[in-house]
């Protein structure tokens, strides 16, 4: 596609409910990543894959958070049991091979209550 | 692991004048320092970003400049527009790109 494309854009979950959050990244672009971003805040850093696999998930807050990418190219982002703490702006980015910037997508903001 | 500052918190300057922000990192290892503008609502877009290999890049009224033994970077902005208004985020990165660790913001106020 011609942008990193994220769904839902919006989200609202009640708390202790179970969500996915979909990344449908440049087509051709090996790596994703994840992203959380609290009100007024910087991103944070979640997940990094590197093709289909997990590179580096140092990120993810707690075992309530898994994320996949079984065929190199759609991601989701799984969170179990969320918690009130969980309502943030979640962001999704792609990039090329050797290729240092990223390219953002427009993000799920989720609100858990 | 790394830590980015950034300062102020908000700026607001007169349409025209020049606009500075700041950034401290800690990790020397970092050698990658992208620059991204996220207006209300809207996701981060790269503006700028700078190697550690460059101490100074330009593209048209925004530069960057680095110095990587006080281990700072600054953003800045020339003939401010209202259009700029809008937070602005540094980032540092090493571990070949993979990461990015964001500053906390700074909130530009362009007043027409």
């Amino acid at each position: 596609g011609a942008g990193v494309s994220q769904t839902p854009s919006n989200k609202v979950t009640e708390k202790g409910k179970y969500v996915e959050l979909r990344c449908d990244p440049i087509s051709g672009h090996t790596a994703l990543y994840w992203y959380r971003q609290s009100l007024g805040q910087g991103p944070e850093f979640l997940i990094y894959f590197q093709g289909t696999g997990a590179a580096d998930d140092s990120g993810l807050p707690n075992d309530r958070f898994f994320a996949v990418r079984p065929e190199g190219s759609v991601s989701t982002l799984k969170i179990q049991r969320t918690e009130r703490g969980d309502s943030a702006v979640y962001l999704c980015a792609s990039s090329s091979t050797g290729f240092y910037g990223y390219t953002f997508g427009s993000g799920t903001r989720l609100t858990v209550v | 692991g790394e830590n980015v500052e950034q300062h102020p918190s908000t700026l607001s300057v007169q349409e025209g004048d020049s606009a500075v922000i700041k950034c401290t990192y800690s990790d020397s290892a970092s050698n990658y320092f992208p620059w991204y503008k996220q207006e209300l609502g809207k996701r981060p877009q790269l503006i700028i970003d700078i190697r550690s290999n460059v101490g100074e890049k330009k593209d048209q009224r925004i530069a960057v400049t680095l110095n990587k033994t006080a281990k700072h970077f600054s953003l800045h902005i020339t003939e401010t527009q209202p259009e700029d208004s809008a937070v602005y985020f540094c980032a540092a990165s090493s571990q070949n790109f993979n990461k990015f660790y964001f500053g906390s913001g700074t909130k530009l106020n362009v007043k027409p």
